[in-house]
């Protein structure tokens, strides 16, 4: 049972516009949430975290925000760039157990 | 991370047959794990290590087995693979802050 779930497999933006992922949990208990950037042939790399007692954290153009109440995380990317373009998954932990989505794939359009 | 390298990093085998990924790290992170890609999953925990000689299961930890005899060093290892164990293998290490990860290159793994 996926306990975090990126519902769409991918999107496509703008260079220049706003980039929107979004995910949803289902357990309330997450200590953290995090965001993860692929590119193809390589491991991930960390790119945001939120602890469960914010609501929001930013980092230059990266900013994640936390709605506790409907178990729903985002990042947004402000401007987004062709470098930009892989696949991002959403993953939350508890203790020493992580869950990760499937991945939204991104395409940033020069 | 260029910390984190994992060992082959392709590999085809048969079914029935043992097979043994290592993953070797220069950071002296305390916390390693193993993940496994899949289409339509994402990455699962398999296991996970939180010091020399202590680890504990994740999520998909059947058929799997690790070691870890010292701290740069983390083993899984599939006893009797079959054909379910095929996929892209991570391992992942981190320190104080052990929600944020590195993760290796990966591991292909074909299991025939």
């Amino acid at each position: 049972d996926q306990q975090v779930k990126q519902n769409s497999p991918s999107l496509s933006v703008q260079e220049g516009r706003i980039s929107i992922l979004n995910c949803d949990y289902t357990n309330s208990m997450f200590d953290y949430f995090l965001w993860y950037k692929k590119y193809p042939a390589e491991g991930p790399t960390f790119l945001i975290s939120i602890s469960s007692i914010k609501d929001k954290n930013e980092d230059g153009r990266f900013t994640v925000f936390l709605n506790k109440s409907a178990k729903h995380l985002s990042l947004h990317i402000v401007p987004s760039q062709p470098g930009d373009s892989a696949v991002y998954f959403c993953a939350a932990t508890r203790g020493n157990q992580f869950y990760f989505g499937t991945g939204t794939s991104l395409t940033v359009i020069p | 991370d260029a910390g984190i390298t994992q060992s082959p990093r392709h590999k085809v085998t048969e079914t029935g047959t043992p097979v043994t990924l290592r993953c070797h790290q220069t950071e002296n992170h305390r916390y390693m794990y193993w993940y496994r890609q899949d289409p339509g999953h994402g990455l699962r925990l398999i296991h996970y290590s939180y010091g020399v000689k202590d680890t504990d299961k994740g999520e998909v930890s059947d058929g799997y087995s690790v070691s870890r005899s010292k701290t740069e060093d983390f083993l899984l290892t599939l006893e009797s693979a079959t054909s379910s164990q095929t996929s892209v293998y991570f391992c992942a290490g981190s320190g104080s802050q052990k929600e944020t990860q590195y993760f290796g290159p990966g591991t292909r793994l074909l299991v025939l």
